[in-house]
């Protein structure tokens, strides 16, 4: 059972494309976390998120509390974009983190 | 302020062996958490310790273990490694343990079991 689901798995798209990333979880939580990995491991926290929405730059996340859903927008997207985005959750009881599996974009030039 | 460093950066050990791997937050946090990311399960959240206590741990056996010392630095091990043990082990610290406190993420060490 995977307390965190993403969609899609794989993406790509062409530069200058509005992408959207989507992630669902099953647990109660106080906060929900978007990261970018890029290839070598080295992991960015891009947002933080309990309610509502966040903007830094082209990026926008989205958090639904009640629908248990949060959104990773990424708009005129460029090829230094390509990376793993992963979705994650601290949960309210146990305040353990759960993972996503990761969305691995690749914008084309 | 430096970031959240990790060492070793790479690490090859024998089935069997037991590793120790280091992690000194950014200075001022309090918080770190440890995470195993490998290619099949990706990420796992292994503990998180704030002010020198272990405060949440993951589904991992108890060959998994850390410490935190009153400098915030932090070591995990593991003893008796696995094959199934590579990986890359991430640390994050944050200023508190609060779910209101952002992770800075390391490097990693990446940990490959022969």
């Amino acid at each position: 059972k995977n307390e965190v689901e993403q969609s899609p798995q794989n993406l790509t798209a062409q530069e200058g494309e509005f992408i959207t990333i989507n992630c669902s979880y099953s647990v109660g939580i106080s906060a929900l976390h978007w990261l970018q990995q890029h290839p070598g491991g080295g992991i960015v926290s891009l947002f933080m998120l309990s309610s509502g929405k966040k903007k830094h730059g082209r990026l926008i996340a989205t958090i639904n509390i009640q629908e248990k859903h949060s959104s990773l927008h990424i708009t005129a997207s460029h090829p230094r974009d390509s990376a793993v985005y992963i979705c994650a959750v601290r949960a309210n009881t146990g305040n353990q983190f759960y993972f996503g599996t990761g969305t691995s974009l690749t914008v084309i030039p | 302020k430096a970031g959240v460093t990790q060492t070793p950066r790479y690490l090859i050990k024998t089935r069997g062996q037991q590793v120790t791997l280091s992690c000194s937050p950014i200075s001022g946090h309090r918080s770190v958490s440890w995470y195993q990311q490998t290619p099949g399960q990706g990420l796992q959240f292994l503990f998180e310790y704030f002010s020198e206590t272990q405060r949440n741990k993951g589904n991992f056996p108890g060959r998994f273990s850390g410490r935190q010392f009153s400098n915030s630095r932090s070591e995990m091990n593991v003893s008796t490694l696995e094959l199934g043990d590579s990986a890359l082990y991430l640390c994050a610290s944050s200023e508190g343990a609060r779910s209101s406190y952002e992770q800075y993420f390391g490097p990693g060490t990446r940990l490959t079991v022969t």
